[in-house]
């Protein structure tokens, strides 16, 4: 089945950007969205197909996909922003749904 | 607003089973299917399965095919999860989420999650 790959942790001082990646074989040719997940809250869709963002989501928060890298990138980044983040696909082989490992942002 | 709410939580003994209510709001429950989403502690998101309220499609895991069931009550605007024979690895928050109709694909209104613990 599909597998997406994440990097465990990333850091970022506030006012700068972050950025998340999510790694999969022509991930490209899929839509990819993302989803932030504070402590013991319910996941939040930050972005969909790929680039979109969801009505109440900041515009600091954008994303791109192309070849084998799906990224997210979080402008401008507040404590606020703390959280992990996972990336999700749907694949027509296999499980349909398929989520990353997830990555946990850490603003310093 | 689209709104999901969902039972509260359980403690359930080893081989026993579970059974979670998600009851929609704020939309035209037919119109989207459900998703149902697993974050047992310390590990990250994991799909189950989805079904469609509309025609009671649905499409499974592979690895919860057979010991999961779903189901709606399209007279209630609720959505159903049980999970028959469970092991302490199913101990975990439970969440429903509106997916798209006809597949999955990915869930914009999430509900709460239920929490359910599974100890002898």
């Amino acid at each position: 089945s599909y597998v997406l790959t994440q990097p465990p942790s990333v850091s970022v001082a506030p006012g700068k950007t972050a950025r998340m990646t999510c790694g999969g074989n022509n991930i490209g040719s899929k839509s990819v969205h993302w989803y932030q997940k504070k402590g013991g809250q319910a996941p939040v869709l930050v972005i969909y197909y790929d680039g979109d963002r969801p009505s109440g989501i900041p515009e600091r928060f954008s994303g791109s996909n192309s070849g084998n890298t799906a990224t997210l990138t979080i402008s401008r980044v507040e404590a606020g922003d703390e959280a992990d983040y996972y990336c999700q696909v749907w694949d027509s082989i296999g499980d349909p749904v398929i989520f990353g490992g997830g990555t946990k942002l850490t603003v310093l | 607003q689209a709104q999901l709410v969902q039972s509260g939580a359980e403690v359930k003994k080893p081989g026993a089973s579970v059974k979670v209510a998600c009851k929609a709001s704020g939309y035209t429950f037919t119109s989207s299917g459900i998703s149902w989403v697993r974050q047992a502690p310390g590990q990250g998101l994991e799909w189950m399965g989805w079904i469609s309220p509309y025609n009671g499609n649905k499409n499974f895991a592979q690895k919860f095919q057979g010991r999961a069931t779903m189901t709606t009550d399209t007279s209630t605007s609720t959505a159903f999860l049980e999970v028959r024979s469970l092991r302490s690895d199913d101990t975990a928050v439970y969440y429903c989420a509106r997916d798209m109709d006809g597949t999955p694909y990915y869930m914009d209104v999430w509900g709460k999650g239920t929490t359910v613990t599974v100890s002898s």
